[in-house]
């Protein structure tokens, strides 16, 4: 079983702020990997799904950007806002399966 | 849309009690999948199903049957359940077994075994 790896674990930053994150991989292999956002209490809704190195995406104030020959992706969101407490998985496929980061926590301060 | 349903949202059991979590998806999608939350950990795989009929162990299958009698169910089943099982499960479905398509939830369920 391969390894995702998020990092930071948690984060606080202030509203109105920019911020990102990170999601490592291995590159071998690689087909797709994916960006999820977990709020509490409910599920994971799919943020990007990325298959090309060098591939960028966008939704609104949240774009991520795919590295796949060192293995890496960043999660990037702009002018932060409160709505966007929550914690973000990123997932990479593996023979029909999705293995997952344990995520990183995102705290937005007002 | 209902998208992925998934049932009951929370339950306890006692320690050797077996139970069903049903999962049902309305979209049509060939992949279905199991996983559990645990504190600090990322999603687990326990089972995977890439059609009807067809099901494979993931990364913690042990203590969990599965079975694909059509392309909308998939539930999962606790033959004896253990206070390690407590934890937190999701079930999900994608339209692609190549796994370049986003995944969608049900609600999660949460289980304590006591």
């Amino acid at each position: 079983i391969l390894n995702v790896e998020q990092s930071p674990q948690s984060l606080h930053v202030q509203e109105g702020d920019s911020t990102n994150f990170t999601c490592s991989f291995p590159s071998s292999n690689f087909y797709a990997l994916h960006w999820y956002r977990w709020e509490t209490a409910k599920s994971p809704e799919a943020l990007f799904v990325m298959t090309l190195n060098g591939d960028e995406k966008k939704k609104g104030r949240i774009s991520a950007t795919l590295n796949t020959k060192e293995g890496y992706s960043y999660l990037y969101i702009k002018g932060s806002q409160p709505e966007d407490s929550a914690t973000y998985l990123c997932a990479r496929d593996s023979n029909y399966q999705l293995i997952w980061g344990a995520g990183t926590k995102l705290i937005i301060k007002p | 849309n209902a998208g992925v349903t998934q049932t009951p949202k929370f339950q306890v059991l006692k320690t050797g009690q077996s139970m069903t979590l049903q999962c049902a998806q309305d979209m049509n999608h060939e992949y279905m999948s199991w996983y559990r939350q645990d504190p600090g950990m990322g999603l687990r795989l326990i089972h995977y199903s890439v059609g009807a009929g067809i099901t494979d162990q993931g990364e913690v299958p042990n203590g969990y049957n599965v079975s694909r009698s059509t392309t909308e169910d998939f539930p999962l089943r606790l033959l004896s359940a253990a206070p390690s099982q407590t934890s937190v499960y999701f079930c999900a479905s994608s339209y692609s077994t190549s796994g370049n398509t986003e995944a969608f939830f049900g609600q999660g369920t949460r289980l304590t075994v006591v």
